[in-house]
């Protein structure tokens, strides 16, 4: 069974650093595109950055210069690496990704099909 | 950066109510227009992709249609479980932006 799991959130200071992690099972994370996306209490979805198989990486306005996107193809991991955090930072990420069985049918859409749990992370002192 | 913007941002129905949301783009997207279901607590769902296709397993009751800038997401007959907030979101070129969300409730 395909699968993405979220894992690292947590509580940091304003000005810290946090990893999450998002572990895929079912398939390999270096033959695929892969997405974060946050969404803060109560607010909606925010596109946060993509990684393509190709290694090529992309974020919004907001969180460029401080996130990476990152994979370790041999543990079959997405990484997003948070530096300088700040409070509108606070939020449950989720990766995302077009599932493998469905990427011939839905062409070159690529929606968001397979999703993970989501992690939360909270930024405040 | 492609706003998206739906409408309306809540909608309140009776049960086998047809709703009907919409979605606007800033700029053309072709077809590159989908949509999910949210409920509390749980990640996002695919209901449609590419603008007008039904994702598998979703009930034949939702349907999208649209094209260019203009889009709907219609629900025929309202059931209890459909309560939840939806979006729509472009795929055509990054970032690729979500609309801020409808939430739907019963009547």
């Amino acid at each position: 069974e395909v699968q993405l799991v979220e894992s690292g959130g947590g509580l940091v200071q304003p000005g810290g650093s946090l990893r999450l992690s998002c572990a895929a099972s079912g398939f390999a994370v270096s033959d695929y595109y892969f997405n974060w996306v946050r969404q803060a209490p109560g607010k909606g979805l925010e596109w946060v950055s993509v990684i393509y198989s190709g290694g090529s990486t992309y974020y919004a306005d907001s969180v460029k210069g401080r996130f990476t996107i990152s994979r370790h193809n041999s543990e079959n991991t997405l990484y997003l690496q948070m530096n300088s955090l700040r409070a509108e930072d606070t939020a449950v990420y989720y990766c995302a990704t077009t599932s493998p069985e469905r990427i011939t049918i839905f062409g070159v859409v690529r929606p968001f099909d397979l999703w993970g749990q989501g992690t939360l992370v909270t930024v405040s002192s | 950066d492609i706003q998206m913007t739906q409408s309306p941002s809540s909608l309140s129905a009776s049960v086998g109510d047809r709703v009907t949301i919409t979605c606007r783009a800033s700029q053309s997207i072709s077809s590159y227009l989908n949509w999910y279901q949210q409920k509390p607590g749980k990640a996002p769902k695919l209901l449609i992709y590419g603008a007008s296709s039904l994702q598998s397993g979703v009930p034949s009751r939702f349907s999208g249609s649209g094209s260019e800038t203009d889009f709907t997401l219609t629900i025929s007959s309202l059931q209890p479980e459909d309560v939840a907030t939806y979006y729509c979101q472009q795929s055509y070129s990054i970032p690729y932006t979500f609309g801020q969300g409808t939430k739907l409730q019963i009547k």
